[in-house]
């Protein structure tokens, strides 16, 4: 069981807008904790996609996007094309654990 | 270029331990952790732990606990990922990523079967 959660799918048709929501509780995302998120295309290890909520390492699309608010997080991508079909994780630190933990994961399919 | 590059993919039997590794280049291999992470066949990812390549200080996720060590070669710049009493559910791909609080790099991952 995740402590972050995640809807198990999203879909949308090319050149549409998606959001992948994170929910998390007052130990993570609440806490301040910053919200990292990755893109995991079929066969592959993860990428990270943004960092520190809203931040995206060179080379990533500007179509990514994130953004938090209260206890939880989202990922918007705008402009859907058929390569960004994957899953998508979210992860941050929790104090409870005092650790760091993922998502359940977002499988994004491009109708 | 900055990469981590894992060791092959292994076949144990259950009760049995793995050690995989996981070699950095193109950085300061102690300027960075090593984090681990599971990831069984079609499943989510599972944080395991990170160890703090410069001093050794390990931290281990509850889940993996009394299982897991990480260990760390500075003069090789390979971290290692040892998991002992390995049971079916343990067959998974283990990742290595590089960071501090967002892991930034991964290596290719290392496919563990355990199977009798």
């Amino acid at each position: 069981q995740s402590l972050l959660t995640q809807p198990p799918s999203v879909s949308g048709a090319p050149g549409q807008r998606v959001t992948i929501s994170c929910t998390g509780s007052s130990s993570n995302i609440g806490a301040g904790y910053d919200v990292h998120w990755y893109q995991q295309l079929p066969g592959t290890a993860p990428k990270l996609l943004i960092s520190r909520n809203n931040n995206r390492p060179s080379g990533v699309p500007d179509r990514f996007s994130g953004s938090t608010s209260g206890t939880s997080a989202s990922l918007a991508i705008t402009g859907l094309q058929a390569e960004d079909e994957a899953d998508y994780y979210c992860q941050s630190y929790d104090s409870s654990l005092s650790n760091s933990m993922f998502g359940g994961g977002t499988k994004l399919t491009v109708l | 270029q900055v990469q981590l590059v894992q060791s092959g993919a292994e076949v144990k039997k259950p009760g049995a331990s793995v050690k995989v590794s996981c070699k950095a280049s193109g950085y300061t291999f102690t300027d960075y952790a090593m984090h681990w992470v599971r990831q069984a066949p079609g499943q989510r990812l599972e944080y395991m732990g990170w160890i703090n390549t410069g001093n050794g200080n390990t931290k281990y996720s509850q889940q993996f606990q009394g299982r897991v060590t990480l260990t760390r070669d500075t003069s090789a710049s390979t971290a290692y990922m040892e998991l002992s009493s390995l049971r079916s559910e343990d067959t998974a791909v283990f990742y290595c990523a590089r960071g501090r609080f967002h892991f930034d790099i991964w290596g290719q991952g290392t496919m563990v079967t355990v199977s009798s």
